[in-house]
């Protein structure tokens, strides 16, 4: 069945940097859109960011455009998303989200991970 | 300004029905929505979308008795026949290109 797993999560000082991961089974991981979502404590879901299916197309919220980067290995089914510059109002769990388009992406998600919690504090 | 707005909270009684809603802002009419199901401590669970006509697109595994529809800029889900595991927060979510936006969520208590 459809798997997403998040990795990576844990406390960073503000201003540093923490990589996550997401590693997918059950799809053929190279043909989907995926994205990060987060949720901050108490509050809704926030998208975060998008890549295609071939890596090329990347999208980003406002919220985290130029300190975040989303990547991805369709060789290891893996995920990426490199966060620099943390804020304490990025503590959040991240979800990693498949896209429910083959070869394209539609902007919703059809299956996810469990998350995983990163706290931002000095 | 595309916005998402639902209500805080609804509840009723187990076996009974419940139908939440999630209204798309002025103008946005005909945008479709996709429901997402979150429980206590988990990851959310994709549920169906629905498109403006009222017809939606289940994930897979959902019951019979989560049903999605549509009237004007309002989308519904409805639960029918509650059980105790329905007990959770509803979400609904839109997109356009390079956009993506969640409604704050309806908790849902199971009497």
């Amino acid at each position: 069945q459809v798997q997403l797993v998040e990795f990576g999560g844990g406390v960073v000082q503000p201003g540093r940097s923490l990589r996550l991961s997401c590693v997918v089974s059950g799809f053929t991981f190279s043909t989907y859109g995926i994205h990060w979502v987060r949720q901050a404590p108490g509050k809704g879901l926030e998208w975060v960011a998008l890549i295609s299916n071939d890596g090329i197309n990347k999208y980003y919220a406002d919220s985290v455009k130029g300190r975040f980067t989303i990547s991805r290995d369709n060789s290891k089914n893996t995920l990426y998303l490199q966060m620099n510059s943390l804020r304490p109002e990025d503590t959040a769990v991240y979800y990693c989200a498949k896209d429910a388009a083959r070869d394209g992406y539609t902007w919703f998600f059809d299956y996810w991970g469990q998350g995983t919690l990163v706290t931002v504090s000095s | 300004q595309l916005v998402l707005t639902q209500s805080p909270s609804a509840s009723a009684s187990l076996g009974a029905s419940v139908k939440l809603t999630c209204a798309l802002s002025s103008g946005h009419s005909r945008y479709a929505i996709a429901w997402h199901q979150q429980q206590p401590e988990k990851g959310p669970r994709f549920l169906m979308k629905v498109n403006s006509d009222g017809s939606h697109i289940k994930g897979d595994g959902i019951p019979d008795r989560f049903s999605g529809s549509s009237s004007g800029a309002e989308r519904y889900l409805t639960i029918s026949s509650l059980q105790s595991e329905d007990e959770a927060d509803y979400c609904c979510q839109t997109w356009g290109t390079g956009i993506v936006v969640f409604g704050g969520g309806t908790k849902v208590t199971v009497l």
